[in-house]
């Protein structure tokens, strides 16, 4: 069965570049679209973005300015790039498939990354 | 944009007793986007519903989803131990949109 992997630092310095990768295993990453969500601590889900096999995205719009999501087919990974980061962008950051089902089926462990110097 | 409300904010049941959440859509959404996610402590959601009313694989049947207009509901006919969590409904349309959670605790 398909399975995600999140991977990437645990802390990340204020003002840099948070980057993560979702590794896809069991599966092909050409089809469906691949999901970033996070949730800061007690507190509840928020959509960072998606990006489509093809390369197509959409982001949520309070985060546009700071997100970058790509997808290496090759691989089977797709990746997170949060620019600028503060405190507030401490949570466990999620990756996910958008079935066929129309829902989130398949969901990282998630990660915990904190902004902290 | 489309806003997912959730009502209530927490649920205090017992073991047995039926549990009903709601998800009130700010506007006319497709019910075939509209999705429910179990959360435990600890642990990544769950999808639970998919299409407002099918139930995700490893679910059982005292799960149910249901629809009328822009509003949406989660029943849980007799709650057991392991439901107690954590539920958020989702919205997929021109964005992604999750509902800010019900927590269903032990009373």
């Amino acid at each position: 069965q398909v399975q995600l992997q999140e991977s990437g630092p645990g802390l990340v310095k204020p003002s840099d570049t948070l980057s993560l990768i979702c590794t896809v295993s069991g599966g092909s990453i050409n089809s469906f679209y691949w999901i970033w969500i996070r949730q800061p601590p007690g507190k509840g889900l928020e959509w960072i973005g998606n990006i489509y096999y093809s390369g197509s995205t959409n982001y949520n719009p309070s985060l546009k300015s700071r997100v970058t999501i790509s997808v290496d087919t090759s691989r089977n990974q797709f990746s997170l790039n949060l620019s600028s980061v503060t405190a507030a962008d401490t949570a466990v950051y999620y990756c996910a498939r958008y079935g066929f089902i129309y829902g989130l089926d398949v969901w990282g462990q998630g990660t915990t990354v904190t902004v902290s110097s | 944009e489309i806003v997912l409300t959730q009502s209530p904010g927490t649920l205090s049941l017992s073991p047995g007793e039926r549990a009903t959440l709601s998800c009130r859509a700010s506007q006319s959404v497709s019910s075939t986007y509209l999705a429910w996610y179990q959360q435990k402590p600890g642990q990544a959601p769950r999808l639970l519903i998919y299409g407002a009313s099918s139930r995700a694989t490893g679910f059982p049947d005292r799960f149910s989803g249901s629809e009328s207009g822009t509003d949406f509901t989660l029943t849980v006919s007799r709650l057991e131990p392991e439901d107690f969590a954590v539920y958020y409904c989702q919205h997929f349309g021109s964005s992604l949109t999750f509902g800010g959670g019900t927590k269903v605790e032990i009373k």
